[in-house]
């Protein structure tokens, strides 16, 4: 079974400051991953997605891939309250498939 | 607007008693999974549809069917609930091959109790 381990945190930032949040995964083929964001009581929502080595932007929220560490982060800059909710790193499998990690609480105080 | 629909939003079922769930879809998806998560754990994968082409999970019990009677509608069906099937039921959409199979659009979920 193909793993995808994430800090459960919760995390906790101040408004404001920069939010870090950190994946590793098990199948090094892996070639393909995303960041859900999940509200509580909610569905999970695609937020970025990022396929080759190195960072992706999009807004606020930039996505830092490491093949080779197998290591996918997702960095949040100017973090709101409004950014409060689990983050799920999750992994392609061969096929169809994704396989998620549990997810780690952010937490943005004001 | 394009949506995933998941209907009912809540639904209380008795011990034994079978209940199904239904999702539809306006993407024209190929793709539609079904999920169950639990409290604070990361959606699990039940079983897919690949157009009509099903495919199950091996760890998914015999409990939990599925139907896709054509391109936007797709039914999770629980023969006999047990009091750990009580969870969050998410239905997902994604379009054909490659990468895109990983960006996936979530229904609303609808979150099953079991009395």
């Amino acid at each position: 079974q193909k793993e995808v381990e994430q800090n459960s945190g919760p995390l906790s930032v101040p408004e404001g400051a920069i939010a870090s949040l950190n994946c590793t995964y098990s199948d090094r083929g892996s070639q393909s991953f995303f960041w859900y964001r999940q509200y509580s009581g909610k569905s999970p929502e695609l937020i970025m997605s990022i396929y080759s080595n190195g960072d992706k932007e999009d807004g606020r929220f930039t996505a830092q891939l490491n093949k080779a560490s197998q290591y996918v982060s997702l960095l949040i800059r100017d973090s709101q309250p409004s950014d409060s909710a689990t983050y799920l790193c999750a992994v392609q499998e061969y096929g169809n498939k994704l396989v998620f990690g549990a997810g780690t609480i952010l937490r943005v105080k004001s | 607007d394009a949506m995933v629909i998941q209907n009912p939003r809540y639904q209380v079922t008795q011990f034994g008693k079978p209940v199904t769930l239904s999702c539809s879809q306006t993407l024209n998806h190929n793709v539609m999974y079904w999920y169950q998560q639990k409290s604070s754990q990361a959606p699990k994968l039940l079983f897919h549809y690949y157009d009509k082409d099903f495919n199950n999970e091996a760890d998914t019990p015999d409990n939990f069917q599925s139907r896709r009677p054509n391109t936007s509608f797709c039914f999770l069906d629980i023969r006999s609930p047990g009091l750990g099937d009580a969870a969050m039921y998410l239905c997902a959409t994604s379009r054909s091959p490659g990468a895109s199979f990983g960006e996936q659009y979530f229904g609303p979920g609808t979150r099953l109790t079991v009395t």
